[in-house]
């Protein structure tokens, strides 16, 4: 059965401290990995798409990378803002297989 | 360029009774999906409309139906509310044409079954 696990499940960083989240999946015929932020009773926001291996798309104090087995969000010197849920979800056939996220909250 | 929206943002029902959520997709969109997410976990998929068909759905009961109109918008309605049907539901869209799987979604309806 198609899965995706992430880890951890929350991340305590101080400003500034770097840090990756990590998104292993097993999906046949991966359509594509993507990364969405949640904030408290919001609805995710989309952030990243990456399709093949090798793949690295960055953002702001973000990048994603990814490998056949894995995505990570490395965090860069993170500020309090970017405290949020981060989602990983593989895409195959019209559908979203999302993790449960891992909570990041960054301490000033 | 108003985005997805979703009604109403919360409420609550008993056991055994039946809800209806509405979701009007962003502008240009004509796919909407379903997702129910409970406290603490990742969205879990339920169905996935367009042309006003269900063209996939998710591991949920029969309880779960939709219903997508002309204009692209859609209903999820769940019958026989359970305890366990209490979670966050979230109506995403995205553009059939050109799509490249990324999702909008609205802010959720909160529900809670007493």
């Amino acid at each position: 059965e198609d899965q995706v696990t992430q880890s951890p499940e929350a991340l305590r960083l101080q400003e500034g401290e770097s840090s990756s989240l990590n998104c292993s999946y097993t999906v046949s015929g991966l359509r594509g990995l993507f990364w969405y932020r949640q904030d408290p009773g919001k609805g995710p926001e989309f952030l990243f798409t990456l399709y093949s291996a090798g793949e690295e798309k960055e953002k702001e104090r973000l990048k994603a990378t990814l490998t056949k087995k894995e995505s990570f969000l490395h965090i860069t010197a993170p500020k309090p803002e970017d405290s949020a849920t981060y989602l990983c979800a593989s895409y195959n056939f019209n559908k979203f297989y999302f993790g449960s996220g891992t909570k990041l909250n960054v301490k000033p | 360029d108003a985005g997805v929206t979703q009604s109403p943002t919360h409420l609550i029902k008993t056991r055994g009774q039946q809800v209806t959520l509405r979701c009007s997709p962003k502008s240009g969109h004509d796919t909407v999906s379903w997702y129910q997410q409970a406290l603490g976990q990742g969205p879990q998929f339920i169905f996935q409309y367009y042309e006003e068909e269900e063209r996939q759905r998710g591991n949920f009961p029969d309880r779960f139906s939709g219903h997508q109109f002309p204009n692209y918008s859609s209903e999820l309605n769940v019958n026989a509310l359970l305890l366990g049907d209490s979670a966050l539901y979230l109506c995403a869209s995205s553009p059939r044409q050109g799509a490249k799987g990324e999702l909008f979604f609205g802010e959720g309806s909160r529900l809670t079954v007493l």
